[in-house]
């Protein structure tokens, strides 16, 4: 257990529907960051957060948002959902803001969108 | 575009056997290189950070070595268990200034008991 909570585990929503993952990083620590894994794709980076300011920004597309909050739980938006987004979205947690931190993977949460 | 590379692909070796995989990057900007091992059905689970050329670091049976001047990291695991059996995953961080990481495809182990 890496201390890095992901809720809903499963999510199955419809084509033009909107949802909110959420994210608890690991005790003390201040960076979250969002990655998307997909069939045909590897892991992709999508945002990363520090102390509740955007950091750095991947491959994020314009439908997507995400924000950290002050208690530093995170929250990844997807609206106008395509099938294409359907994927394993992981959220993981490092204590400070460095790229050479440590990061914590969260258990994941499946989203299909059908 | 840069691009990380891994190999082989996937590699199946009897327990006991000491195995080693690449990871390839470019060696014209660096700033980290992460290992990860990601077990099927979990999420991965970070192994080493690597920083520095030429470092190496270890942790219990599995190494990892770093060459940024040639561009590629090894990751060694000595006497493979089944339970070594996972994807292993590198990450690599340009120098670029836009902070993003960049992930290999992996290599499959399968370890036989």
């Amino acid at each position: 257990d890496s201390g890095v909570t992901q809720t809903p585990k499963h999510l199955i929503t419809a084509t033009g529907q909107r949802v909110t993952l959420r994210c608890s990083p690991r005790s003390g620590d201040l960076s979250v960051y969002w990655y998307q894994q997909s069939l045909d794709q590897g892991l992709q980076f999508l945002i990363q957060y520090y102390n509740g300011e955007e950091r750095a920004k991947g491959n994020i597309l314009e439908r997507f948002s995400a924000q950290q909050f002050p208690d530093l739980h995170s929250e990844l938006n997807l609206s106008s959902l395509e099938l294409g987004d359907s994927a394993l979205y992981f959220c993981a947690s490092s204590a400070g803001q460095g790229w050479a931190d440590t990061q914590y993977f969260g258990p994941g949460t499946r989203l299909t969108v059908l | 575009i840069l691009n990380v590379e891994q190999s082989p692909q996937s590699l199946h070796v009897q327990e006991g056997d000491s195995t080693n995989f690449t990871c390839s990057f470019p060696s014209s900007n660096f700033y980290a290189l992460h290992w990860y091992r990601w077990e099927t059905a979990k999420s991965p689970e970070a192994l080493f950070v690597m920083t520095l050329n030429g470092d190496e670091k270890k942790k219990g049976r599995i190494s990892a070595t770093l060459n940024t001047k040639e561009g590629y990291s090894y990751l060694y695991i000595k006497g493979s268990q089944p339970e070594d059996s996972a994807t292993y995953l590198c990450a690599f961080l340009p120098d670029s200034g836009t902070y993003k990481y960049i992930f290999g495809t992996g290599t499959r182990l399968k370890v036989l008991a």
